[in-house]
């Protein structure tokens, strides 16, 4: 298996440009979770998936943020207008429910200039 | 509720020397745990996790950690620390049905040569 695919691996934008990010979870993982990682925050869980469904958005930062899950391959976190506090490293996670952990992504970098 | 505490945001040890990296957790429920690490530019991986059975589990690289209940600790140790081990160590906290994940803020690993 070729692990949590995240792209782009890297990002530059402008300040309010549209930015997508996509994630390919592991075959058969059921859950998918999306983390935003800074100096000064840590990694932050923003939400999570089951089964596709949003299960708990609470961490996402704002209305700017918005996340899907249209089938169980694929998963996207739009952010809309972006703004320079939106700079950090996201990760995206898949899991299978029950004791196997995570598998991480292994992130793309977002610089909102 | 589920949370984790990591002591010491970073630690330094000697290359040879013993490495020994605190987690503590709170958890409702008998807790899964696991430990991740992340090395620069890269995504988190797992270390090695407790789930049930042995208190003591092993992991990769040389790293073991031990389950205890009564401290409601779950603390990282690798007998003789090697340069690459140089990472971010991260502790991360679940209930038993291994879904949502709560990470500690992390312990920065430095070796001395």
């Amino acid at each position: 298996d070729a692990g949590v695919i995240q792209s782009p691996r890297h990002e530059v934008t402008e300040m309010g440009q549209e930015v997508t990010l996509r994630c390919k979870p592991i075959s058969g993982h059921n859950s998918l979770f999306w983390y935003r990682q800074t100096m000064m925050r840590g990694l932050e869980l923003l939400i999570y998936f089951n089964n596709n469904v949003p299960i708990d958005d609470s961490g996402m930062p704002e209305d700017r943020f918005s996340a899907k899950m249209p089938n169980a391959s694929f998963s996207t976190l739009k952010i809309q207008p972006s703004e320079p506090r939106d700079s950090a490293v996201y990760f995206c996670a898949s899991s299978y429910v029950g004791v196997s952990g995570y598998t991480f992504g292994s992130g793309t970098r977002l610089t909102v200039v | 509720a589920q949370s984790v505490t990591q002591l010491g945001s970073h630690v330094s040890v000697s290359e040879g020397a013993l490495v020994l990296l605190r987690c503590n957790y709170s958890s409702s429920v008998p807790p899964y745990l696991f430990w991740y690490v992340q090395y620069p530019n890269q995504g988190l991986q797992l270390l090695l996790k407790y789930t049930t059975g042995a208190t003591l589990v092993k992991g990769i690289n040389g790293f073991e950690a031990e389950f205890k209940k009564s401290e409601t600790s779950f603390h990282l140790t690798k007998p003789s620390a090697h340069m690459s081990d140089a990472a971010e160590y991260f502790c991360a906290v679940s209930e038993n049905t291994g879904n949502q994940f709560y990470f500690g803020t992390g312990t920065s690993l430095t070796v001395i040569p």
